[in-house]
């Protein structure tokens, strides 16, 4: 069974560091794999972070990725995402996800973790 | 930046019924997208991908057609468990991107 499970603080101030680990069960990142963080503000979409591939290829959304650091250890199965000077308007849910080929170049989020909730607060 | 736009925001419509969702892409994406599911609370669920390949276990009411620009999500026999809100997600370039979402409400 594939599961994938977020951690992390849930409240952290303004200009604080947030760490999250996603933990990874029922598979691996092998070939054709990767994990992403994908965050979601209430009653908006869900927004694209970041990115890790089973070949060590990384892939940050742009315009956060001076903000952003992802990491994986596949001897542990954990992906963490680590984004620096948290605001306000960083406070949402936390999702990590498995990306799987489905075709040649196409990968989708076929699992998703339960999803944590951050909230950027003095 | 490849933008997603999908129509109507909000549908409603009874059990039994059938609606469809559009999902307009800023530029051709061939296949390269993907539709979920989310029930408040939870986490997206992938229903469709590759445009029009129905995920495994996924119900077969479910149906989705396009290519390039334009995309569509059809629900036929709508149930009460599909009232949720539904977003459409390309894979073709960076930065990936999700549509703005349309929430369904079974009547």
């Amino acid at each position: 069974q594939i599961t994938l499970k977020e951690s992390g603080p849930t409240v952290v101030k303004p200009a604080q560091t947030l760490t999250l680990t996603c933990s990874l069960s029922g598979f691996s990142l092998s070939t054709g794999v990767a994990v992403g963080w994908i965050r979601q503000s209430p009653r908006q979409a869900p927004e694209w972070l970041a990115l890790t591939f089973w070949d060590d290829e990384i892939r940050y959304k742009a315009s956060l990725a001076a903000r952003l650091t992802i990491t994986k250890d596949t001897s542990r199965d954990w992906v963490v995402l680590t984004m620096t000077n948290m605001n306000p308007a960083d406070t949402g849910t936390y999702y990590c996800a498995r990306r799987f080929r489905y075709s040649t170049g196409m990968y989708f989020f076929d699992y998703w973790g339960q999803g944590m909730q951050v909230t950027v607060s003095s | 930046d490849i933008q997603l736009t999908q129509s109507p925001s909000f549908l409603s419509a009874s059990v039994g019924g059938r609606i469809t969702i559009t999902c307009r892409a800023t530029q051709g994406i061939d296949s390269a997208l993907g539709w979920y599911q989310q029930v408040p609370g939870k986490a997206p669920k992938l229903l469709i991908f590759l445009a029009s390949t129905l995920r495994s276990g996924v119900p077969s009411r479910f149906s989705a057609s396009g290519s390039g620009t334009l995309f569509t999500l059809t629900i036929s026999n709508l149930q009460p468990e599909d009232s949720a809100t539904y977003y459409c997600h390309q894979v073709s370039s960076y930065p990936l991107t999700f549509g703005g979402g349309t929430k369904v409400e079974i009547k």
